[in-house]
């Protein structure tokens, strides 16, 4: 069965780089979430995206924004890196009517600012 | 907001039968989900309760008391692939609050 598919897997940049990170939802969902997981710690929310417009919000810095487009796939603009950034990326996504239960986890990107 | 409190590690053996659990306080609830997280990896859905009582999937079960805001996640017959992070997590609206998570090591 088709995943949640995310590219790249692996990142490395520069402070004050950007990045772009993508997410291609399993086909026919309909619901995008991106989640940030530093060293040891929970994934957090941080934005979710529903039918190409913007859902939840939640603890994504001002120098991040993101977007769903007309095919659903996702991406994670990312700005002004800081070595705090540094981080596992996921993005997940749902079935429609589902209201967001079961969340389908990508394999994640790992990006590493140096 | 969310409230999610689990163990930090846990620790067992082989073929044995480990309980993990999980408090949490929430402004609304909306049910209650586990996910399994190995080291670098995405994390795994195992289950999702909304409804009191026990819920069986094979070797793992998850039980849910509302009224206690309380869940745990019963693994039975231990392998060595299940040492990973078991991650509660409870929706604040759709998007997922997760605990810190359970680190599981099995030993034989």
């Amino acid at each position: 069965a088709a995943g949640v598919i995310q590219s790249p897997r692996h990142l490395i940049k520069e402070k004050r780089e950007t990045a772009t990170l993508k997410c291609y939802p399993i086909p026919r969902h309909d619901t995008v979430y991106w989640y940030q997981q530093g060293p040891g710690q929970d994934p957090q929310f941080l934005i979710s995206f529903y039918e190409k417009m913007q859902s939840d919000k939640g603890s994504i810095p001002d120098r991040f924004s993101a977007q769903q487009f007309s095919d659903y796939h996702s991406e994670l603009n990312m700005s002004s890196l800081e070595l705090g950034d540094s981080a596992l990326y996921f993005c997940a996504s749902s079935a429609p009517g589902s209201g967001g239960r079961e969340q389908y986890f990508g394999p994640g990107t790992r990006l590493t600012v140096t | 907001g969310q409230n999610i409190d689990q163990p930090t590690e846990m620790t067992a053996t082989e073929g044995a039968i480990v309980q993990i659990n999980c408090t949490y306080q929430t402004s609304g609830f909306n049910g209650l989900f586990w996910y399994q997280q190995h080291a670098g990896e995405a994390p795994t859905f195992l289950s999702y309760n909304v409804l009191d009582g026990l819920e069986e999937k094979g070797r793992f079960s998850s039980f849910l008391s509302r009224s206690k805001g309380y869940s745990y996640l019963l693994l039975k017959e231990l392998q060595m692939k299940d040492s990973a992070s078991y991650l509660c997590a409870v929706p604040e609206g759709t998007p997922l609050v997760f605990g810190k998570g359970t680190r599981l090591s099995v030993i034989a």
